[in-house]
C-alpha cells in the first residue's frame, strides 16, 4: 500500500482558501487518491475522490499532478466549521481496506 | 442514502466485563465491513475485516479472541470487547462497502463508538 506523507496542522482564516498537499511518491498505477474529513469523535467523511488532473465537488477540488506522485486538497473559503482533521488515503478499487496515515489538522481562526 | 450507525454512541463499562457495539448499514447492504480503532489525537487503525458469512480477517497484533466479530447479515456486523480492560478505552468505528459498487474502494463510516472502561 502507497504510504502518504502529509503536514501535520495548518491554520488559517475565515474566508480563506486552503490547501493541503499530500506526498504518495510510491503510487500504484491503480491507486486512486481519496480525502476524508473527521470531526472529533465523528466518523470521518468522504470529501473527494480522484485519480488524475483535476476533480471539482461542491466542497473541494482536488489537483493530482502528471506522476501522481501528490496531490493537493483545496478547499476554496473555509468557514470556522471547516476545522477539522484531514485524510489523504490512497488504495486501489478492489476493494482492499483503507489505510489512514497520520491525517492533517486543519484549524480555521476568525 | 449510504447511512451506517453505530450502537451504542457512547458505553462506559467496568474492567473485566465484556461490551457488544453494533454496526449496520440503514439503507444499502455490505458484505464487507471493517473495523477501525481511534486513540485520542491520532488516526484510525484498522482492527479487522468483516465478510458477511465468514470469519474476520484480523490485523497483525489484534486479538481475534479479545475482539469478537460477527457479520452474520448483510447489514449487520458486531464487535464484542470481551474482558474488556482501562486500555481498551478508544473510539471505535465501523465502515461498510456497498455491495455491488462498481467503487471497489467505496466505503461509508458510523459514527463511532466511544468505549471508556474503568
Amino acid at each position: 500500500l502507497a504510504k502518504t506523507t502529509q503536514p501535520i496542522s495548518m491554520d488559517s482564516y475565515e474566508g480563506q482558501e486552503v490547501n493541503i498537499t499530500c506526498s504518495h511518491n510510491n503510487i500504484a498505477t491503480n491507486d486512486y487518491i481519496t480525502w476524508y474529513q473527521q470531526f472529533p469523535s465523528q466518523g470521518p467523511r468522504f470529501i473527494i475522490q480522484g485519480y488524475k488532473t483535476k476533480v471539482t465537488n461542491e466542497v473541494a477540488s482536488l489537483f493530482i499532478p502528471a506522476d501522481r506522485k501528490s496531490s493537493t486538497l483545496s478547499l476554496p473559503r473555509v468557514s470556522l466549521s471547516d476545522t477539522a482533521v484531514y485524510y489523504c488515503l490512497v488504495n486501489n478499487n478492489a476493494g482492499n481496506m483503507l489505510t489512514f496515515g497520520g491525517g492533517t489538522r486543519l484549524m480555521v481562526k476568525p | 442514502g449510504a447511512v451506517v450507525s453505530q450502537h451504542p454512541s457512547w458505553v462506559i463499562c467496568k474492567s473485566g466485563t465484556s461490551v457488544k457495539i453494533e454496526c449496520r448499514s440503514l439503507d444499502f447492504q455490505a458484505t464487507t465491513m471493517f473495523w477501525y480503532r481511534q486513540f485520542p489525537k491520532q488516526s484510525l487503525m484498522l482492527m479487522a475485516t468483516s465478510n458477511e458469512g465468514s470469519k474476520a480477517t484480523y490485523e497483525q497484533g489484534v486479538e481475534k479472541d479479545k475482539f469478537l466479530i460477527n457479520h452474520a447479515s448483510l447489514t449487520l456486523s458486531t464487535l464484542t470487547v470481551t474482558s474488556a480492560h482501562p486500555e481498551d478505552s478508544s473510539f471505535y468505528i465501523c465502515s461498510a462497502r456497498p455491495y455491488g459498487s462498481p467503487k471497489g474502494n467505496e466505503q461509508f463510516f458510523g459514527p463511532g463508538t466511544r468505549l471508556t472502561v474503568l
